[in-house]
């Protein structure tokens, strides 16, 4: 079946503009994760939902970084008034969910969108 | 907090030969390990995942990784590497304190096999 889509899968933008960037999990995984990875470095988390509900937003780096899940499903992460120190790559990824023992399911990862803020 | 250290930044090895690409991790709570590769222009694959049990976890493509609790270390090998290996390695944690949710990653050991 189909993966993890991300789009756009390259984005450009000038300073001061706000982007939304889209996720599409794979169909039924009830967990959707966010992050950011800077040249160089490994991903950083952002933030993670179960279901529609945000569970944890403590790598958002600012107030001008927000995500929704409005339906469960596809997810966007919005970034206000960009800023060049905001260039990355962004990427997303879901999982079938928590087991009721706790176990962590793999998260499959999309391909990213490249951000870049002029 | 947890934090993932992968010292090799680059590994250069002739195809055909083994290979081992190290990490270490910090972390006060359990937690569970992975390897991921990235392959150019693309997202980021699970190699294997270390949860509870044997040590020694086996995952697709060959590799293998050891899990080694005193020394906090989930090394990364392959007994013969391929060219078609050549890609971005990256070892990441899950820890309790978090649910196992969230994935903290290194910085990532790029593997480069050549004839």
């Amino acid at each position: 079946g189909a993966g993890v889509s991300q789009s756009p899968r390259y984005k450009v933008t000038k300073r001061g503009q706000d982007v939304a960037l889209r996720c599409d999990p794979i169909s039924g995984h009830v967990s959707l994760y966010w992050y950011r990875q800077a040249l160089g470095q490994g991903p950083e988390f952002l933030t993670y939902f179960n279901y529609e509900a945000q569970q944890d937003k403590s790598g958002l780096p600012n107030d001008r970084f927000s995500a929704e899940r409005p339906e469960g499903s596809i997810s966007t992460l919005t970034i206000q008034r960009t800023e060049q120190r905001d260039s990355a790559m962004y990427r997303c990824a879901s999982s079938k969910g928590v087991t009721s023992g706790g176990a962590s399911d793999t998260q499959y990862f999309g391909p990213g969108t490249r951000l870049t803020v002029l | 907090a947890q934090s993932v250290t992968q010292l090799d930044s680059q590994v250069p090895v002739f195809e055909e030969a083994p290979v081992e690409l190290r990490c270490n991790y910090s972390s006060s709570v359990s937690v569970y390990l992975f390897w991921y590769v990235q392959y150019p222009n693309q997202g980021l694959q699970l190699l294997l995942k270390y949860l509870s049990g044997s040590t020694l976890v086996k995952g697709i493509n060959g590799f293998e990784a050891e899990f080694n609790k005193s020394q906090t270390s989930f090394h990364l090998r392959k007994p013969s590497v391929h060219i078609s290996d050549t890609a971005e390695y990256f070892c990441a944690v899950s820890a309790l304190n978090t649910g196992f949710q969230k994935l903290v990653f290194g910085t990532g050991t790029r593997l480069l096999v050549s004839p």
